[in-house]
Order: structure tokens, then sequence, then C-alpha cells
């Protein structure tokens, strides 16, 4: 069957440090990945697209992997801030899909001062 | 930047009853998506519009319906509601001519059923 499974349900880490995110997938061809983050109540907000013939991409204090071979993506924030507390949530985009997102369960990240 | 706007942020209703929500994209995005979020899960897929036109169609019960109008809005109806129902209903937006462009959400619609 076909999952999207994240490392695990929360994350604590301190002020500072480089937090990692792991996203698996099994039995999907993604055509690319993407990461969000969600605040409570609030619609997820767009991060970082990966493609599939990308190794990794950067944006400021963020960066994603994706290893096809492994079917994995990491995703790290690195210095973090308490401000990053939030839930992250990857996403696949399958290969010939009309591009509907399918969310992995998400991981609760806490930054702790 | 203008950003997805979605209406209403909060909407009550009671058993059977309708609702209809609805869906401004960004600006030059050409394809919508419409997503379910209950409580403690991720969103799921229900129904996606581009060029006005149904693109595809995922978990949306037969008693939902959606379109996509002129200006490129959209709408989801809702009839018959259940309290299954009640939910947080986000709405996403792309311009997918441009390759791999990612979706960008709205804040979405808090859809309580009584």
């Amino acid at each position: 069957s076909q999952k999207i499974e994240q490392n695990s349900e929360a994350l604590n880490i301190q002020e500072g440090k480089t937090a990692t995110l792991t996203c698996n997938y099994t039995n999907y061809s993604p055509a690319y990945l993407q990461w969000y983050r969600q605040d409570p109540g609030r619609g997820p907000v767009f991060l970082l697209l990966i493609r599939e013939n990308e190794k990794e991409k950067r944006k400021e204090r963020l960066k994603v992997t994706f290893d096809t071979t492994l079917k994995q993506s990491l995703f790290h924030i690195t210095a973090s801030q308490p401000a990053d507390s939030a839930t992250y949530l990857c996403a696949l985009v399958v290969s010939g899909s009309a591009r509907q997102l399918t969310f992995g369960s998400g991981t609760q990240l806490t930054v702790l001062p | 930047a203008a950003g997805v706007i979605q209406s209403p942020r909060h909407l009550i209703k009671e058993k059977r009853e309708t609702a209809t929500l609805k869906c401004y994209p960004i600006p030059r995005h050409d394809t919508v998506y419409w997503y379910q979020q209950g409580p403690g899960q991720d969103p799921q897929f229900l129904i996606s519009f581009y060029e006005k036109m149904q693109s595809d169609k995922g978990s949306i019960p037969d008693r939902f319906s959606a379109q996509q109008f002129s200006d490129y809005h959209s709408e989801l109806n809702m009839s018959s509601l259940e309290l299954g129902d009640s939910a947080l209903y986000f709405c996403a937006s792309s311009r997918t001519g441009e390759s791999n462009q990612p979706q960008h959400f709205g804040d979405g619609t808090r859809l309580s059923i009584l």
C-alpha cells in the first residue's frame, strides 16, 4: 500500500541546534516533493519544493534533500529559533497526476529557548 | 503579495443543512485545489480544477460538488451535512502552466456541524 511517513509526531530541540525532519514514502513515484509549515488553525505555508532529479535545495536556514533510491526526503532547519515551532508537513506530487498533494502526517517541532 | 482568500473563515451548520465555501485564488493562478483536514489529521485532497474544468477528484463525497468560475474563483457546495463533515476546508491555488509550481494555501474555513 502507499504510505508517506514522517519520522515522529513530535520533536523537541534546543534553540540554536539543527532540526532534522524525515519523510519516507513507499509505493509512490513522486515527480516532486514539497515541505510546508502549518500553525494551529492556519493553512499550510509553502517552504521548499524539490524535484525528483534534484538532490538538495536551500533557502536561508532551510535545506531539503531528496533521495529517490532511499525514497526519503530530509528537511533541516539550522540555527533553530522558538519561532520555528510548528507542524511541518511533507507532501508528494505523483508523476502523471493532476498535481494534487498527498501529505504525510506531519511532525510537530518545538524549539526550546 | 496577494494570497489565497477563503470565506467564510468560520461556519456553523446543523445536520442535513447545506453550506457553500468560497475560494479566491492568487491572481494569475489557473488551478484550484480543495482539501479537507479533520482534527489531528493531515489534509486530504477532495477535488481540483484547471481552467474551469475539473481536473481530478479525490475522496470527495457525492453530497459535495464544486466548480470554478470564469474569474477563477471556486466554490465548494456541501449538502446533507453530517457530523463527520466538521473539519477545516482549505483551498490552494497554483499556476499550472509553469512546471512544478508549488501550491499556496488559504487559511481555510472551519466548518462545525452541530
